[in-house]
């Protein structure tokens, strides 16, 4: 079966821009989280798509967000990008959204802000 | 709400030698508690799992974790360090707020010396 799958791998965008970045979750599962992970402030929670359902958020402004569609692949935006966007994001999926469910990593995106 | 505490974030074993990584949560209820390893360059893989039964937990790659409620520890261990053991590793706890969402130590970096 194939694993999650992010694109693109890499990505350089100046301040102000904004960016999407994709995730394709292994096959049947239905669960799309997505992290922010940075040096400094290690892996934060940014929200949770099941069902094209956003089921939860983290504390990110409103210039992240997500959607998911009917097939469980999922896009998040960044808009008005600042230095501080630069990070690498991570997509998990899972099949669903219970406690013991286990989250399976893609390779990430990394975006540079400069 | 639940946390989790990873003890160094740098760590230096010998090739062949012990590794122990701490990991302590906080939870009010009962933790599901995960282990992932990050290598360069890469998303996170699973290396264990703790829901419940039994509290020493076996995972891939030699790596196992006990998981200790009067100490609210899940310290991961390998008996015999090896080179290709070097990389990052990430202790979650499994919190519910609406659904479920992980919430991530800070992350351990874990180098061999040969």
């Amino acid at each position: 079966k194939a694993g999650v799958t992010q694109t693109p791998r890499y990505l350089i965008k100046t301040r102000g821009q904004q960016v999407t970045l994709s995730c394709s979750p292994i096959s049947g599962h239905r669960s799309v989280s997505w992290y922010q992970q940075t040096p400094g402030q290690g892996l934060q929670f940014l929200f949770e798509y099941f069902s094209e359902t956003q089921r939860n958020k983290g504390n990110f402004p409103g210039r992240f967000s997500g959607r998911q569609f009917s097939n469980s692949r999922s896009e998040m935006n960044v808009s008005t990008l600042e230095l501080g966007d630069s990070a690498l994001y991570l997509c998990a999926s899972s099949l669903e959204t219970g406690r013991t469910d286990t989250q399976y990593f893609g390779p990430g995106t990394r975006l540079t802000v400069l | 709400a639940q946390s989790v505490t990873q003890l160094g974030s740098h760590v230096s074993v010998s090739e062949g030698a012990l590794v122990l990584l701490r990991c302590n949560y906080s939870s009010s209820v009962p933790p599901y508690l995960f282990w992932y390893v990050q290598y360069p360059n890469q998303g996170l893989q699973l290396l264990l799992k703790y829901t419940t039964g039994a509290t020493l937990v076996k995972g891939i790659n030699g790596f196992e974790a006990e998981f200790k409620k009067s100490e609210t520890s899940f310290h991961l261990t390998k008996p015999s360090a090896h080179m290709s053991d070097a990389a990052e590793y990430f202790c979650a706890v499994s919190e519910r707020s609406g659904t479920y969402k992980y919430i991530f130590g800070t992350g351990t970096r874990l180098k061999v010396l040969a």
